[in-house]
């Protein structure tokens, strides 16, 4: 059964260090999407990537977060440093462009910035 | 304007009956159409895709899309407990991006 897997799946971190995350998308799906879901906001799109090649994060706040993809199987968002309102639940999702057969999302990273 | 739109609910409807979600986006290109299911503490799960205008049926669940009204739908037949869950809508506008709405919470009672 094919799934998105993203690590680790808590996170719990003192102000201004860095976090890490990471997805690794179904083997196939050319397109990757960052996504932070808190209570007021939502689900919010912080980046995506096609082919690996990053197309938008103006979601992000440039100067905290980066979003990479080395390579295929693994896209990673970091967020340096980190403070308490980036706690959230951290979502990568697959799919293929123009959403063909949908978008699977991982299990989701639960950070908290203590 | 949002992108994408969706009453806040909470929506309570009886066990057994139709449960109806609504949607509307502001991207008159948008080419595809989604919802999910997202149960507390989980992922989104996706449970209907739709691409053209008109209705598609899947077991309970029917989704309609009008794109002249930029508007789609939800629509859960023979609502059970187990449907009780927030639902929502995404979009693909132009540009490839996935916009997801507020999400509307379901609640179906016994």
């Amino acid at each position: 059964d094919a799934r998105v897997t993203q690590t680790p799946r808590h996170k719990v971190t003192e102000m201004g260090q860095e976090v890490t995350m990471r997805c690794q998308p179904i083997l196939g799906h050319n397109t990757v999407f960052w996504y932070r879901q808190t209570m007021m906001q939502g689900l919010e799109l912080l980046a995506y990537f096609r082919n690996r090649a990053p197309l938008d994060d103006s979601g992000m706040p440039k100067d905290r977060f980066s979003a990479e993809m080395p390579d295929a199987t693994l896209a990673t968002l970091k967020i340096q440093p980190s403070e308490p309102r980036d706690s959230a639940v951290y979502f990568c999702a697959s799919g293929l462009h123009r959403g063909d057969y949908g978008y699977t999302f991982g299990s989701g990273t639960r950070l908290t910035v203590v | 304007q949002k992108e994408v739109e969706q009453n806040s609910g909470p929506l309570s409807v009886p066990e057994g009956a139709i449960a109806s979600l609504n949607c509307t986006y502001s991207d008159r290109g948008s080419q595809s159409f989604f919802w999910y299911r997202q149960y507390s503490g989980k992922s989104p799960e996706l449970i209907m895709s739709i691409y053209s205008n008109g209705d598609k049926e899947d077991g309970r669940f029917t989704a309609q899309l009008n794109k002249a009204s930029q508007y789609v739908s939800l629509l859960i037949r023979d609502s059970q407990p187990s449907d009780s869950a927030t639902y929502l809508c995404a979009v693909n506008p132009r540009g490839g991006k996935l916009i997801f709405g507020q999400g509307t919470e379901l609640s179906v009672k016994p």
